[in-house]
């Protein structure tokens, strides 16, 4: 079974752009969560979403956003970027009511 | 609101040693409790997790922990590590009704001598 796939693997942009990232979860899971990693901040949570709805939201400015397709896949979108977006973002899946989280490689995005 | 202290930032051992990562945290509802690991330019393995039952749980490659509810901890351990066990550790929770939402530690870098 494959596992939790993002795209891209690296990006870098620079600053006022707007970027786009890609998760594929496990074939199956409905739960698709981000996460934002840095090394002053840490593991923070950005959003979740199940069945294509936005179910828990982390404390991220709106300029971060996301979406989930009927195929389970989820987009997430960082506008007019900052210098402090530089991160690495984590996806993870999960199976409807699981809390077990599978994370995928993760995409690293630096900001110019 | 949950959130999550993990006591050390780093743990050098040596190889073949027993080590400790602690881990401690707060909420005011039940949560669900679990140990992650990372090894550089990589996402996150699941060591193991705590839903319910036996308070010891056991993992993969050998660690362990043990959930104990009168002083908030989730203590992970491994008797003896190795050399691959060089990573970064991560205690995380949710909340029964947040599944999808992980409140994770700062992480404790773990580092292996021989």
């Amino acid at each position: 079974k494959a596992g939790v796939t993002q795209t891209p693997r690296y990006l870098i942009k620079t600053r006022g752009q707007q970027v786009t990232l890609s998760c594929s979860p496990i074939s199956g899971h409905r739960s698709v969560s981000w996460y934002q990693q840095t090394p002053g901040q840490g593991l923070q949570f950005l959003f979740e979403y199940f069945s294509e709805t936005q179910r828990n939201k982390g404390n991220f400015p709106g300029r971060f956003s996301g979406r989930q397709f009927s195929n389970s896949r989820s987009e997430m979108n960082v506008s007019t970027l900052e210098l402090g977006d530089s991160a690495l973002y984590l996806c993870a899946s999960s199976r409807e009511r699981s809390n077990e989280q599978f994370f995928g490689p993760g995409t690293r995005l630096t900001v110019l | 609101a949950q959130s999550v202290t993990q006591l050390d930032s780093q743990v050098p051992v040596f190889e073949e040693a027993p080590v400790e990562l602690r881990c401690n945290y707060s909420s005011s509802v039940s949560v669900y409790l679990f140990w992650y690991v990372q090894y550089p330019n990589q996402g996150l393995q699941l060591l193991l997790k705590y839903l319910s039952g036996s308070t010891l749980v056991k993992g993969i490659n050998g660690f362990e922990a043990e959930f104990n509810k009168s002083q908030t901890s989730f203590h992970l351990r491994k008797p003896s590590v190795h050399i691959s066990d060089t990573a970064e550790y991560f205690c995380a929770v949710t909340a029964y009704n947040q599944g999808g939402k992980l409140i994770f530690g700062q992480g404790t870098e773990l580092s292996v001598k021989p």
